[in-house]
């Protein structure tokens, strides 16, 4: 069964712009969180999506938000990129609400400039 | 709100050793307690997970965590450590409902010596 695909793996951006990053749940599991991690502040959780909607939120602005597609695939984008928000961004994917196992893609790696 | 502390940034054991890296978690409840372990570059792999019953838990790689609940502890151990072991490990705890993301301790960078 194939895992969480993140794409792409590597981003490089300009402060001010927007950028949209994609994750693929494992077959079957409907519900995509969404991590951040950086050196300073460690992984931090972003927003949860299942079946669609948004069901728990981190303390981010609201620079970044997402969506959740009828496929359970996630994007999360972030609009005014700062050079804070260099980081490397997880999505994890788990069955439901119910199950908190979450198993994680790569990442993609983004670098604000 | 739920937390955990990882106390120890960085442990260096040499090849062969027994490891212990500790976890204490906050939250009222029950928790659902996790620990992964992340190469350079990479995601996070799930090792092991504590849901609720038996408080020794087995995960992959032989590595094992006991949950003490006295202690709010959820300590990893492998009797006997590989190069591959080398990575950062992360202990993260989840509630239930709206408390249900994972938080995750500052991790634990292992270095192993030949």
């Amino acid at each position: 069964k194939a895992g969480v695909t993140q794409t792409p793996r590597y981003l490089i951006k300009t402060r001010g712009q927007q950028v949209t990053l994609s994750c693929s749940p494992i077959s079957g599991h409907r519900s995509v969180s969404w991590y951040q991690q950086t050196p300073g502040q460690g992984l931090q959780f972003l927003f949860e999506y299942f079946s669609e909607t948004q069901r728990n939120k981190g303390n981010f602005p609201g620079r970044f938000s997402g969506r959740q597609f009828s496929n359970s695939r996630s994007e999360m984008n972030v609009s005014t990129l700062e050079l804070g928000d260099s980081a490397l961004y997880l999505c994890a994917s788990s069955l439901g609400v119910t199950n908190t196992e979450a198993f994680f893609g790569q990442g993609t790696r983004l670098t604000v400039v | 709100a739920q937390s955990v502390t990882q106390p120890d940034i960085h442990i260096t054991v040499s090849e062969g050793a027994s490891l212990e890296l500790r976890c204490n978690y906050s939250y009222g409840a029950t928790p659902y307690l996790f620990w992964y372990v992340q190469s350079p570059g990479q995601g996070l792999q799930l090792l092991l997970k504590y849901f609720s019953g038996d408080t020794l838990v087995q995960g992959i790689k032989g590595f094992e965590a006991e949950f003490k609940r006295s202690q709010s502890s959820f300590n990893l151990r492998k009797p006997s450590v590989h190069w591959s072991d080398a990575a950062e490990y992360f202990c993260a705890v989840a509630g239930s409902g709206s408390a249900r993301q994972l938080t995750f301790g500052s991790g634990t960078q292992l270095t192993v010596l030949p």
